[in-house]
């Protein structure tokens, strides 16, 4: 199975509400990245933080890191027609190399 | 500002046939990562480079290879090519050696088998 599950896989809602989307994770990692990839597009990279921070802000997104529950959130506010794409969350850990393992992705529809 | 290339955007091949994808990193990056992403899957790392080593390998197939050069761009060599191929194949690039330091994206290739 996947290094980090997110869950939802699919999350519909009106713009200008907020978007929360979480990623869970196996093993220990060094540092969690969210990306963001429009269909059939590259992916973007969002924020990255490092195990030893709980939290950060960038714009309107809002990231969390829980690594005694091997989790993380996503929080988009106030949500965009613009912000429908697909969101994952990368760990990247330590195993001799560089390795990014990447989830399965939340599938957010904004509706405007 | 530059960002990663990759080249060809688009293939086409048959099976048993090969492919090469190129990947040009954002300059002074050191560090290539290739990316296979299925219809509607997750990326799926394949293999990573630094410095012009092989640094990891994760799901490669033996009928695929790697290198990256001197100037830095990286190749990904696929033979025997057979439809669970098609997919979407993304090269990174990051800088330095620290584990998961931030990876720029190319816009990928899209590989279509038949």
């Amino acid at each position: 199975s996947q290094q980090g599950e997110e869950d939802p896989q699919a999350l519909s809602i009106q713009e200008g509400e907020n978007a929360t989307m979480n990623c869970s994770y196996k093993t220990s990692i060094n540092n969690l990245q969210w990306y963001r990839q429009n269909s059939g597009r590259g992916l973007v990279h969002l924020i990255l933080i490092r195990s030893n921070e709980r939290e950060k802000h960038s714009g309107r997104l809002r990231v969390t890191l829980d690594t005694s529950k091997k989790s993380s959130s996503l929080l988009i506010t106030a949500s965009r027609a613009a912000d429908t794409a697909s969101y994952f969350c990368a760990t990247a850990s330590y195993t001799g190399g560089f390795k990014t393992i990447f989830g399965a992705g939340t599938r957010l529809f904004v509706k405007a | 500002a530059a960002g990663v290339i990759q080249s060809p955007r688009h293939l086409i091949k048959e099976k048993r046939e090969t492919a090469t994808l190129k990947c040009y990193p954002i300059p002074r990056h050191d560090t290539v990562y290739w990316y296979q992403q299925g219809p509607g899957q997750d990326p799926q790392f394949l293999i990573s480079f630094y410095e012009k080593m092989q640094s990891d390998k994760g799901s490669i197939p033996d009928r695929f290879s790697a290198q990256q050069f001197s100037d830095y761009h990286s190749e990904l060599n696929m033979s025997s090519l057979e439809l669970g191929d098609s997919a979407l194949y993304f090269c990174a690039s990051s800088l330095g050696r620290l584990v998961g330091e931030t990876q720029y994206f190319g816009p990928g290739t899209r590989l279509l088998v038949l």
